[in-house]
């Protein structure tokens, strides 16, 4: 079946530094990738979407690439900042297979020191 | 733009107890879901709808009922709560693969 892996359960970083959250996914059908993210105590919120393969998607400073070839959907930023500290999740969808249900991950959380 | 509303914000249970949350969206979007997350951690499916009067279990339907009778709204109702349970209950709606959420219910079960 379609799964997601994130590697990291949690990640604490200095702020400045730059960071890569890791997705690997696993599908048979045409992957629909998605990174949210979630502060403390708020909903989820989409911070990147992709579908096209090898294009670089941005937002917010953070960034990601759709790799097919890896199946990997990697969340990076050049330089966190301490109001990035959150839980991200990736998650994956099947164009339409799933009928719109979101896979996802099971969250990393990004804590960032001052 | 649109809203997702969800109530209540907080409740507390007895355990055995049924409870009903209930969830608004005014997007017209067609398909919604019900999430649990329990403390810090992922997203589990508990029930979805494509579309008015329809349900769909999710993976973590067991223990709970779902009822879609408008558009607009999806209620979960916890048919037995479970005692010490603690968890934070998402509502989402979506368009076009993107998912959006609402506040959330926070559920106490003493």
């Amino acid at each position: 079946g379609d799964s997601v892996t994130q590697t990291e359960g949690l990640v604490t970083l200095t702020k400045g530094l730059p960071v890569m959250l890791n997705c690997t996914y696993q599908t048979t059908y045409s992957p629909f990738l998605f990174w949210y993210v979630q502060h403390l105590n708020e909903a989820p919120k989409l911070l990147l979407k992709s579908s096209t393969d090898n294009k670089r998607t941005e937002h917010q400073g953070f960034y990601a690439t759709l790799h097919k070839s890896s199946s990997s959907f990697h969340l990076q930023k050049s330089s966190v900042q301490l109001s990035d500290s959150a839980l991200y999740f990736c998650a994956l969808s099947d164009w339409g297979y799933n009928q719109g249900k979101l896979i996802f991950g099971q969250g990393t959380k990004l804590s960032i020191k001052p | 733009g649109g809203i997702i509303t969800q109530t209540p914000k907080f409740l507390i249970g007895q355990e055995g107890q049924k409870l009903t949350l209930k969830c608004q969206q005014n997007f017209n979007h067609d398909t919604m879901y019900w999430y649990r997350q329990d403390s810090g951690k992922g997203l589990r499916l508990i029930y979805y709808s494509i579309t008015e009067n329809d349900l769909q279990k999710g993976d973590l339907s067991e223990g709970y009922d779902a009822s879609r009778e408008k558009k607009s709204s999806f209620s979960l109702t916890v048919t037995s709560a479970q005692k010490n349970e603690m968890a934070v209950f998402l509502c989402a709606s979506s368009w076009d693969y993107e998912q959006y959420f609402g506040p959330g219910t926070r559920l106490t079960v003493l």
